[in-house]
């Protein structure tokens, strides 16, 4: 497919476990977003990545949130220890510029229950 | 600082009428952008439109316009005689020149439109 793809699509896990998020960009775009939805709530920027540059990691909770993107392109968002509040949808999406002008195309997203 | 409010968490219209969604950002930048996004059901955001800060006007497409007004900081969006598939979750996003390259959402107006 053309679209920005994630898996798994859902995630049900246990307190304290750790999980994986996975996100494939559109072919050829530079700029990675992470964002969380929880409900009823907008997105929440977690981190953004752009080409070979060091990673925006601002938004990240907590140092039990981190990601990293491998070869400029597959990018894996990893939480170590859930917890209830991590609960979300997770969100990827790509951009083919560079700066905020690029219009951001979102990938289906990745809901996260921690039980 | 950069903010997007969106005052209204639902609304609701009967088929065919017209509705606006309200957006009101704020920013130090001078050069920013400004985009709606669209969440249907199925969860997928959906890019609407991108206005730079340079361009003020406004913008029809089809039955969606959009009112950028810098003077009140507001990107305003309506839908004329609306549809059963318009009922969805619209965001309105800032980005800016400064800003890290990240874009600020707001929480989002849930629409529903009742046939």
């Amino acid at each position: 497919g053309a679209g920005v793809s994630q898996s798994p699509s859902n995630k049900v896990t246990e307190k304290g476990k750790d999980v994986e998020l996975r996100c494939d960009p559109i072919s050829g775009h530079t700029a990675l977003y992470w964002y969380r939805q929880s409900l009823g709530q907008g997105l929440e920027f977690l981190i953004y990545f752009q080409g070979n540059s060091a990673p925006d990691k601002s938004g990240l909770p907590s140092d039990r949130f981190s990601a990293e993107r491998t070869g400029g392109s597959v990018s894996t968002l990893t939480i170590q220890r859930t917890q209830q509040e991590d609960s979300a949808v997770y969100l990827c999406a790509s951009s083919l510029g560079t700066g905020g002008a690029s219009r951001q195309f979102f990938g289906p997203g990745t809901r996260l229950t921690v039980l | 600082a950069q903010k997007v409010t969106q005052a209204q968490t639902e609304i609701s219209v009967v088929e065919k009428e017209d509705v606006t969604l309200d957006c009101v950002y704020e920013t130090r930048d001078t050069t920013y952008y400004l985009f709606w996004y669209k969440q249907p059901p199925s969860g997928e955001l959906v890019f609407l439109i991108r206005r730079n800060s340079f361009d003020e006007q406004n913008e029809i497409s089809g039955r969606y316009s959009w009112n950028f007004q810098k003077s009140t900081s507001s990107f305003n969006f309506t839908i004329t005689a609306s549809q059963v598939v318009d009922s969805a979750v619209y965001f309105c996003a800032l980005s800016g020149m400064n800003t890290g390259n990240q874009f600020y959402f707001g929480t989002g107006t849930s629409l529903t439109v009742i046939p």
